[in-house]
């Protein structure tokens, strides 16, 4: 089946750095990535659309400067957390659509915590 | 704007019973609509889809566009069937169907 990986699971960092967080499709090219944020307690919510050689598109209110968005490959999109502040703590979870089948179906990574001190 | 609901938090049934995760959707296009499902420590996962009209693993759930429900329903909960579920509404079209969640309903099915 298609699988997503999500790396790392989790990372801690100290407010003002920079975090990037990488979303895999292992078994089958995506041209389309989402990026989600989760709350504790809380459900998802997209943050945006990433799409493969083209700039990401942004739900509104989420800060494009602050979440940066790249998907160079059809298998690949990373989001980095630029300037990261305790605010930013939460978990971070990707999706990706297999474009070669035609049905569009979001596969789910496992999900990234991370934890700004 | 589009918001899915999902007014329970929190459903607790014995095996066997009846079980209905309610969902109600505003949205003023055509919706697609889906039920996930994440067990313990486990990722999201695609349960069933409207267009589908397909029964999985017990489950099924009916679109009422004069209601704009979409609930989910099982006629004998199993333990294994103790999950989060989100209802989520698609929006965009066959390309980057972005999803819209609810908040989540956690099934607990008691021995």
């Amino acid at each position: 089946g298609a699988v997503v990986s999500q790396h790392p699971s989790w990372v801690i960092c100290k407010s003002g750095t920079s975090v990037k967080i990488e979303c895999r499709s292992l078994d089958f090219q995506a041209t389309t990535m989402f990026w989600y944020r989760q709350f504790p307690k809380q459900s998802l919510m997209l943050m945006a659309t990433s799409n493969e050689g083209s700039k990401a598109t942004y739900e509104q209110g989420v800060e494009k400067d602050k979440f940066l968005i790249n998907h160079a490959s059809l298998t690949l999109s990373t989001l980095t957390v630029t300037s990261a502040h305790p605010e930013d703590s939460s978990f971070y979870i990707c999706s990706a659509c297999d474009s070669g089948t035609g049905v569009y179906e979001q596969y789910f990574g496992p999900g990234t915590r991370l934890t700004v001190t | 704007a589009q918001r899915v609901t999902q007014p329970e938090k929190l459903l607790s049934v014995f095996k066997g019973a009846p079980v209905e995760l309610k969902c109600n959707y505003s949205y003023s296009g055509s919706p697609e609509l889906f039920w996930y499902v994440q067990y313990s420590r486990q990722r999201l996962q695609l349960l069933l889809r409207h267009i589908s009209r397909e029964s999985i693993k017990g489950f099924t759930a009916d679109l009422n566009k004069g209601e704009t429900s979409f609930h989910l329903k099982k006629p004998f909960a199993q333990e294994e069937d103790s999950a989060m579920y989100y209802c989520a509404l698609g929006r965009g079209g066959a390309a980057g169907n972005k999803l819209t969640f609810g908040g989540g309903t956690r099934v607990l099915v008691k021995p």
